[in-house]
């Protein structure tokens, strides 16, 4: 069973609008949270990283983290049409404190002109 | 920035036959990765390594080998590969520094097993 979840989408915006991408995940210990942006065919890579509640913010990105409630979202300002891309949410679980993240199947975000 | 190279970027090969994918990373990071990624599962991973000489068996290890004789180095090994096993193979390294965590990923191998 997967430890962190996301809607597989796709999520359709169109341009110029907030991309709101969401995770949730089940250890109520874990201490990293990821956002990653995978284009078609190439690797992933790690865009934001956030480890406290609150929001965290990086030119047109936003990750908000809220442990209660055990979910991390990611916001898209102004999205452009180069931001269509899958995004994964990864979580690193407590676990002895070794460095073994998790990832949620990802995101698929179409912004359209 | 080639901080992560994998090796062959493409592979076609048969079922049976015994397949090494590279991974040599350019900076210190402590841990290494092997994910596969394939339609419907997202990234999976296969083995991952917490420093020279230390590896440990991921969520889908079976039919595959790891060895870390040197912290940069980090070779996959199929075997006896199988269909099954055609897949997009992704070598990561990361580990905390400064307290923050990363990690990043190589270019990623396509192999496909005939």
């Amino acid at each position: 069973q997967k430890e962190v979840e996301q809607n597989s989408g796709p999520l359709s915006v169109p341009e110029g609008a907030i991309a709101s991408l969401n995770c949730t995940y089940s250890d109520r210990g874990s201490q990293s949270f990821f956002w990653y942006r995978q284009y078609s065919g190439k690797s992933p890579e790690l865009i934001m990283s956030i480890y406290s509640n609150g929001d965290k913010e990086d030119g047109r990105f936003t990750a908000q983290l809220n442990k209660a409630s055990q979910y991390v979202s990611l916001l898209i300002r102004d999205s452009q049409p180069s931001d269509s891309a899958t995004y994964l949410c990864a979580v690193r679980l407590a676990s002895g404190g070794s460095y073994i993240p998790t990832f949620g199947r990802g995101t698929s975000l179409i912004v359209h002109p | 920035d080639a901080g992560i190279t994998q090796s062959p970027r493409y592979k076609i090969t048969e079922t049976g036959r015994q397949v090494t994918l590279m991974c040599h990373q350019t900076w210190s990071h402590s841990y290494m990765f092997w994910y596969r990624q394939d339609l419907g599962h997202g990234l999976r991973l296969i083995y991952y390594s917490a420093a020279a000489d230390i590896t440990d068996k991921g969520e889908v290890p079976d039919g595959y080998v790891v060895s870390r004789s040197k912290t940069e180095n980090f070779p996959l090994t199929l075997e006896s590969a199988t269909r099954s096993q055609t897949s997009v193979y992704f070598c990561a390294a990361g580990g905390r520094r400064g307290g923050t965590d990363t990690q990043y990923f190589g270019p990623g191998t396509r192999l496909t097993v005939l």
